[in-house]
Protein backbone atom coordinates (compact mmCIF):
# COMPACT_ATOMS: atom_id res chain seq x y z
CA UNK A 1 0.00 0.00 0.00
CA UNK A 2 1.18 3.44 -0.78
CA UNK A 3 2.50 5.70 2.14
CA UNK A 4 1.88 9.00 3.21
CA UNK A 5 3.01 11.64 4.48
CA UNK A 6 1.41 14.24 7.05
CA UNK A 7 2.41 17.35 9.37
CA UNK A 8 3.89 16.27 12.55
CA UNK A 9 1.42 18.64 14.81
CA UNK A 10 -0.94 21.26 14.27
CA UNK A 11 -3.27 23.50 16.69
CA UNK A 12 -6.31 24.82 16.39
CA UNK A 13 -8.72 27.18 17.86
CA UNK A 14 -11.91 25.56 19.40
CA UNK A 15 -15.16 26.44 17.28
CA UNK A 16 -12.27 26.55 13.94
CA UNK A 17 -12.49 24.39 11.30
CA UNK A 18 -9.37 22.06 11.48
CA UNK A 19 -7.79 21.21 7.98
CA UNK A 20 -5.48 18.22 8.23
CA UNK A 21 -3.91 17.60 4.67
CA UNK A 22 -2.16 14.08 3.55
CA UNK A 23 0.03 13.68 0.95
CA UNK A 24 0.19 10.28 -0.90
CA UNK A 25 1.70 10.76 -4.39
CA UNK A 26 2.10 7.33 -5.17
CA UNK A 27 -1.31 5.96 -4.45
CA UNK A 28 -2.85 3.95 -6.97
CA UNK A 29 -5.80 3.27 -8.44
CA UNK A 30 -7.68 0.38 -6.25
CA UNK A 31 -6.40 2.31 -3.18
CA UNK A 32 -8.39 4.59 -0.90
CA UNK A 33 -8.06 7.22 1.67
CA UNK A 34 -9.21 6.38 4.97
CA UNK A 35 -8.94 8.51 8.11
CA UNK A 36 -8.48 7.49 11.81
CA UNK A 37 -8.19 9.24 14.99
CA UNK A 38 -5.98 7.96 18.31
CA UNK A 39 -7.20 9.55 21.44
CA UNK A 40 -4.66 9.50 24.30
CA UNK A 41 -4.58 5.36 25.99
CA UNK A 42 -7.60 4.47 23.39
CA UNK A 43 -7.83 2.49 20.36
CA UNK A 44 -8.05 4.12 16.79
CA UNK A 45 -11.22 5.27 15.77
CA UNK A 46 -12.74 5.32 12.33
CA UNK A 47 -13.29 8.92 10.55
CA UNK A 48 -14.02 8.61 7.04
CA UNK A 49 -12.92 7.11 3.86
CA UNK A 50 -12.69 7.88 0.20
CA UNK A 51 -11.75 7.27 -3.08
CA UNK A 52 -12.04 9.80 -5.51
CA UNK A 53 -15.03 11.89 -5.06
CA UNK A 54 -15.46 14.01 -1.52
CA UNK A 55 -17.05 12.94 1.40
CA UNK A 56 -18.44 14.21 4.46
CA UNK A 57 -19.98 12.48 7.33
CA UNK A 58 -21.23 13.76 10.66
CA UNK A 59 -18.11 13.70 11.79
CA UNK A 60 -16.16 15.06 9.17
CA UNK A 61 -15.24 15.87 5.12
CA UNK A 62 -12.84 14.57 2.87
CA UNK A 63 -11.64 16.74 0.20
CA UNK A 64 -9.29 14.86 -2.62
CA UNK A 65 -7.36 16.30 -5.15
CA UNK A 66 -8.75 15.54 -8.40
CA UNK A 67 -5.18 13.57 -9.45
CA UNK A 68 -5.83 12.22 -5.63
CA UNK A 69 -2.38 13.08 -4.97
CA UNK A 70 -3.09 14.30 -1.79
CA UNK A 71 -6.16 14.65 0.77
CA UNK A 72 -7.52 17.23 3.23
CA UNK A 73 -9.34 16.10 6.16
CA UNK A 74 -11.87 18.89 7.40
CA UNK A 75 -13.08 18.91 11.08
CA UNK A 76 -15.70 21.76 10.60
CA UNK A 77 -16.36 22.93 14.16
CA UNK A 78 -13.10 21.42 16.31
CA UNK A 79 -13.84 20.64 19.95
CA UNK A 80 -11.64 20.24 22.71
CA UNK A 81 -12.58 16.45 22.53
CA UNK A 82 -11.41 16.46 19.02
CA UNK A 83 -7.78 16.87 20.39
CA UNK A 84 -6.14 13.32 19.08
CA UNK A 85 -3.39 11.87 17.25
CA UNK A 86 -5.16 11.89 13.21
CA UNK A 87 -3.65 8.75 10.82
CA UNK A 88 -3.88 9.15 6.96
CA UNK A 89 -3.89 5.70 5.63
CA UNK A 90 -3.66 4.37 1.91
CA UNK A 91 -5.71 1.09 1.42
CA UNK A 92 -6.10 -1.07 -1.06
CA UNK A 93 -9.62 -2.37 -2.50
CA UNK A 94 -10.51 -5.86 -1.89
CA UNK A 95 -13.87 -7.89 -3.03
CA UNK A 96 -14.59 -9.37 0.02
CA UNK A 97 -13.75 -8.41 3.78
CA UNK A 98 -10.90 -10.77 4.38
CA UNK A 99 -8.91 -9.40 0.92
CA UNK A 100 -8.96 -5.32 2.03
CA UNK A 101 -5.23 -4.12 2.32
CA UNK A 102 -3.73 -4.16 5.72
CA UNK A 103 -4.40 -0.86 7.61
CA UNK A 104 -0.56 0.23 7.98
CA UNK A 105 -0.42 3.74 10.45
CA UNK A 106 2.19 5.92 9.90
CA UNK A 107 3.48 8.71 12.27
CA UNK A 108 0.11 10.78 11.88
CA UNK A 109 -0.37 14.60 12.66
CA UNK A 110 -0.66 14.88 16.58
CA UNK A 111 -3.79 18.11 16.53
CA UNK A 112 -3.91 20.05 19.86
CA UNK A 113 -7.30 22.06 19.66
CA UNK A 114 -7.10 24.98 22.34
CA UNK A 115 -9.66 27.14 23.98
CA UNK B 1 -20.85 1.00 13.92
CA UNK B 2 -19.41 -2.24 15.10
CA UNK B 3 -17.94 -2.95 18.64
CA UNK B 4 -14.63 -4.75 19.44
CA UNK B 5 -13.89 -5.60 22.69
CA UNK B 6 -10.65 -6.58 24.83
CA UNK B 7 -9.70 -8.37 27.94
CA UNK B 8 -8.44 -7.47 30.02
CA UNK B 9 -8.26 -3.44 29.60
CA UNK B 10 -4.71 -3.46 31.71
CA UNK B 11 -2.49 -5.66 33.07
CA UNK B 12 0.86 -6.33 35.78
CA UNK B 13 2.90 -9.59 35.27
CA UNK B 14 5.89 -10.66 36.39
CA UNK B 15 9.08 -11.71 34.09
CA UNK B 16 8.76 -14.79 32.66
CA UNK B 17 5.12 -15.79 32.71
CA UNK B 18 2.37 -15.64 30.07
CA UNK B 19 0.02 -13.20 29.09
CA UNK B 20 -3.41 -13.83 27.05
CA UNK B 21 -5.48 -10.92 25.70
CA UNK B 22 -8.39 -11.64 24.27
CA UNK B 23 -10.30 -9.74 21.27
CA UNK B 24 -13.86 -10.13 20.51
CA UNK B 25 -16.01 -8.73 17.80
CA UNK B 26 -19.40 -7.87 19.54
CA UNK B 27 -22.31 -7.61 17.03
CA UNK B 28 -20.61 -9.17 14.16
CA UNK B 29 -18.12 -11.77 12.55
CA UNK B 30 -14.72 -11.58 11.73
CA UNK B 31 -12.81 -14.25 10.12
CA UNK B 32 -9.75 -12.08 10.24
CA UNK B 33 -8.38 -9.70 13.05
CA UNK B 34 -5.26 -7.96 13.48
CA UNK B 35 -3.22 -7.55 16.12
CA UNK B 36 -1.00 -4.23 16.65
CA UNK B 37 1.70 -3.11 19.43
CA UNK B 38 1.86 0.10 20.37
CA UNK B 39 5.11 1.81 22.34
CA UNK B 40 4.47 5.17 24.05
CA UNK B 41 4.60 8.21 22.09
CA UNK B 42 5.08 5.96 18.73
CA UNK B 43 2.38 4.85 16.12
CA UNK B 44 0.47 1.32 16.10
CA UNK B 45 2.85 -1.34 14.80
CA UNK B 46 0.69 -3.73 12.94
CA UNK B 47 2.37 -7.65 14.22
CA UNK B 48 -0.12 -10.17 12.83
CA UNK B 49 -3.18 -11.12 11.08
CA UNK B 50 -5.23 -13.68 12.95
CA UNK B 51 -7.16 -16.34 10.60
CA UNK B 52 -9.93 -18.18 11.90
CA UNK B 53 -9.43 -21.70 11.17
CA UNK B 54 -5.99 -21.18 10.44
CA UNK B 55 -2.63 -20.36 11.16
CA UNK B 56 -1.98 -16.38 12.02
CA UNK B 57 0.39 -14.70 9.58
CA UNK B 58 2.94 -12.84 11.00
CA UNK B 59 4.83 -9.46 10.45
CA UNK B 60 8.33 -9.21 9.50
CA UNK B 61 10.30 -9.08 12.68
CA UNK B 62 7.62 -10.68 14.93
CA UNK B 63 8.59 -13.62 16.73
CA UNK B 64 5.44 -16.28 16.46
CA UNK B 65 6.70 -18.48 19.21
CA UNK B 66 6.71 -15.56 21.29
CA UNK B 67 3.60 -13.99 20.22
CA UNK B 68 0.65 -16.90 20.35
CA UNK B 69 -2.28 -16.09 18.29
CA UNK B 70 -5.23 -18.18 18.53
CA UNK B 71 -8.37 -17.59 16.64
CA UNK B 72 -10.78 -20.56 17.64
CA UNK B 73 -14.21 -18.70 16.77
CA UNK B 74 -15.49 -16.10 14.23
CA UNK B 75 -15.84 -14.02 17.03
CA UNK B 76 -12.72 -14.37 18.97
CA UNK B 77 -9.12 -13.75 18.82
CA UNK B 78 -6.33 -14.23 21.32
CA UNK B 79 -3.33 -12.73 22.05
CA UNK B 80 -0.56 -14.63 23.98
CA UNK B 81 2.54 -13.14 25.15
CA UNK B 82 4.81 -15.97 26.44
CA UNK B 83 7.76 -15.48 28.99
CA UNK B 84 7.01 -11.60 28.94
CA UNK B 85 9.64 -9.44 29.61
CA UNK B 86 9.96 -6.36 30.59
CA UNK B 87 10.54 -5.35 26.85
CA UNK B 88 7.52 -6.69 26.01
CA UNK B 89 5.52 -3.87 28.48
CA UNK B 90 3.12 -2.06 25.49
CA UNK B 91 0.02 -1.31 24.51
CA UNK B 92 -1.90 -4.21 22.31
CA UNK B 93 -5.38 -3.09 20.37
CA UNK B 94 -6.74 -5.49 18.12
CA UNK B 95 -9.11 -4.70 15.13
CA UNK B 96 -11.52 -6.55 12.92
CA UNK B 97 -13.17 -5.71 9.58
CA UNK B 98 -16.77 -5.32 8.92
CA UNK B 99 -17.82 -4.69 4.93
CA UNK B 100 -15.24 -1.72 4.19
CA UNK B 101 -14.75 -0.33 8.01
CA UNK B 102 -12.41 -1.91 10.18
CA UNK B 103 -12.79 -1.68 13.64
CA UNK B 104 -10.60 -1.14 16.82
CA UNK B 105 -10.97 -2.34 20.49
CA UNK B 106 -9.96 -0.14 23.33
CA UNK B 107 -6.81 -1.55 24.03
CA UNK B 108 -4.87 -3.77 26.49
CA UNK B 109 -2.02 -2.64 28.50
CA UNK B 110 0.77 -4.33 29.59
CA UNK B 111 3.26 -3.60 31.70
CA UNK B 112 5.93 -6.55 33.20
CA UNK B 113 8.02 -6.04 35.98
Amino acid sequence: DAKTTQPTSMDCAEGRAANLPCNHSTISGNEYVYWYRQIHSQGPQYIIHGLKNNETNEMASLIITEDRKSSTLILPHATLRDTAVYYCIVRSFGMTTDSWGKLQFGAGTQVVVTP
Amino acid sequence: GAVVSQHPSWVICKSGTSVKIECRSLDFQATTMFWYRQFPKQSLMLMATSNEGSKATYEQGVEKDKFLINHASLTLSTLTVTSAHPEDSSFYICSAPHYNEQFFGPGTRLTVL
